[in-house]
């Protein structure tokens, strides 16, 4: 199994809504990360989880919150997003690096979000 | 820090027609680097990969790429496109003990009948 899924694959809120993005991988990845991407443009990384802890936030906005409940599981928590935050957003999973391998990122279709 | 440029936005070609996409990076060692696809609406699907060893790297879809050390380069090949080859393609490069990659600003193919 080398697919990671992301739900749902559309989403529509306003500026007041809360809701949540879902990741699963059962590649058995101790890494899993959270891209944005606009239009035309390559993925920005968001959020990086290594063994279930947060390793890396690029400096996202409070209204963004990652959780990884589990080695499987991730989840991308938004609230007060604004029309400027719709965007596709890309869970992507990985091996962490040993000597001769790792590094290359496993995505999902990812969440195409559109904020009102 | 590492980092990577593609220098072309937009290549177009004829379906049938041989393929080369530039990547050219930066970094003061061998880095790991990385051809990904990506089809409108959807996720990025790797292509091919570099770490070591064979510097002509064979991919999926009968991709292939060149690691050339010389030129700090490592350009993506097909000698045959097909009509569903148009996609954006993303050149990433990850420095040795990290698994982040840094990804380029994409090549956006264009395939004619």
């Amino acid at each position: 199994d080398t697919e990671v899924t992301q739900t749902p694959k559309h989403l529509v809120m306003g500026m007041t809504n809360k809701k949540s993005l879902k990741c699963e991988q059962h590649m058995g990845h101790r890494a899993m990360y959270w891209y944005k991407q606009k239009a035309k443009k390559p993925p920005e990384l968001m959020f990086v989880y290594s063994y279930e802890k947060l390793s890396i936030n690029e400096s996202v906005p409070s209204r963004f919150s990652p959780e990884c409940p589990n080695s499987s599981l991730l989840n991308l928590h938004l609230h007060a997003l604004q029309p400027e935050d719709s965007a596709l957003y890309l869970c992507a999973s990985s091996q962490l690096v040993t000597s001769g391998s790792g590094g290359e990122l496993f995505f999902g279709e990812g969440s195409r979000l559109t904020v009102l | 820090a590492q980092s990577v440029t593609q220098p072309d936005i937009h290549i177009t070609v004829s379906e049938g027609a041989s393929l080369e996409l530039r990547c050219n990076y930066s970094y003061g060692a061998t880095p790991y680097l990385f051809w990904y696809v990506q089809s409108p609406g959807q996720g990025l699907q790797l292509l091919l990969k570099y770490f070591s060893g064979d510097t002509l790297v064979q991919g999926i879809k009968g991709f292939e790429a060149e690691f050339k050390r010389s030129q700090s380069s490592f350009n993506l090949r097909k000698p045959s496109v097909h009509w569903s080859d148009a996609a954006e393609y993303f050149c990433a490069v990850g420095a040795r003990g990290s698994y982040i990659p840094t990804f380029g600003r994409g090549t956006s193919l264009i395939v004619h009948p």
